[in-house]
């Protein structure tokens, strides 16, 4: 089967602080996605990657970053939190022309 | 660009009764449609999905959604809810340009299921 691991699901941040969110795939998959979720809205996308060292903004980047040095991994930074960006992220990846697979998901609080 | 319209945020259901979870998009180009469920605390798990041929698809746990051109819809249905299929649905719809890499998501539909 196919493994999104996002190693933090749920964390509790202050106004100000830099914020990482960890994301591994398993499967060699070249592309990785990183979706915010909230309530009425739905899934958003904030960043994604096509390679390694390779990102493009997605529907919602501003406030974000994301690196990803190898692989297998995507992480996405927020340089400075703010409390509207409390909300459940979400890691997906995909090998080009398949099905994307999510993981379980990051709350996030920013108070 | 594309949108997806999931126009009723809940659904609420008896067991065993039918249901069905609306879906409609918007696309200028032809397009991929898909259905993702979330499990309370989970990430999203593919339910179904419409590439090409034909327009009825089906799930292995007895959901199935219909492609339908000259609507643009891909409304999800199953003729007996379980109480385990409680969950959230999303549709998605992502062009043939981009492939599958690329999803834009509705709103997402909340199907509550009480015995």
């Amino acid at each position: 089967d196919v493994k999104v691991t996002q190693s933090s699901r749920y964390l509790v941040k202050r106004t100000g602080e830099k914020v990482f969110l960890e994301c591994v795939q398993d499967m060699d998959h070249e592309n990785m996605f990183w979706y915010r979720q909230d309530p009425g809205l739905g899934l958003r996308l904030i960043y994604f990657s096509y390679d390694v060292k390779m990102k493009e903004k997605g529907d919602i980047p501003e406030g974000y970053s994301v690196s990803r040095e190898k692989k297998e991994r995507f992480s996405l930074i927020l340089e400075s939190a703010s409390t509207n960006q409390t909300s459940m992220y979400l890691c997906a990846s995909t090998t080009t022309g398949n099905t994307i697979y999510f993981g379980e998901g990051s709350w996030l609080t920013v108070v | 660009a594309q949108s997806v319209t999931q126009l009723d945020s809940q659904v609420p259901v008896f067991e065993e009764a039918p249901v069905e979870l609306r879906c409609n998009y918007s696309s200028s180009v032809s397009v991929y449609l898909f259905w993702y469920v979330q499990y309370p605390n989970q990430g999203l798990q593919l339910l179904l999905k419409y590439l090409s041929g034909s327009t009825l698809v089906e799930s292995i746990n007895g959901f199935e959604a219909e492609f339908n051109k000259s609507q643009t819809s891909f409304h999800l249905r199953k003729p007996s809810v379980h109480i385990s299929d409680t969950a959230e649905y999303f549709c998605a719809v992502s062009d043939h340009g981009t492939g599958f890499q690329k999803l834009v998501f509705g709103t997402g539909t909340r199907l509550l299921v009480s015995p």
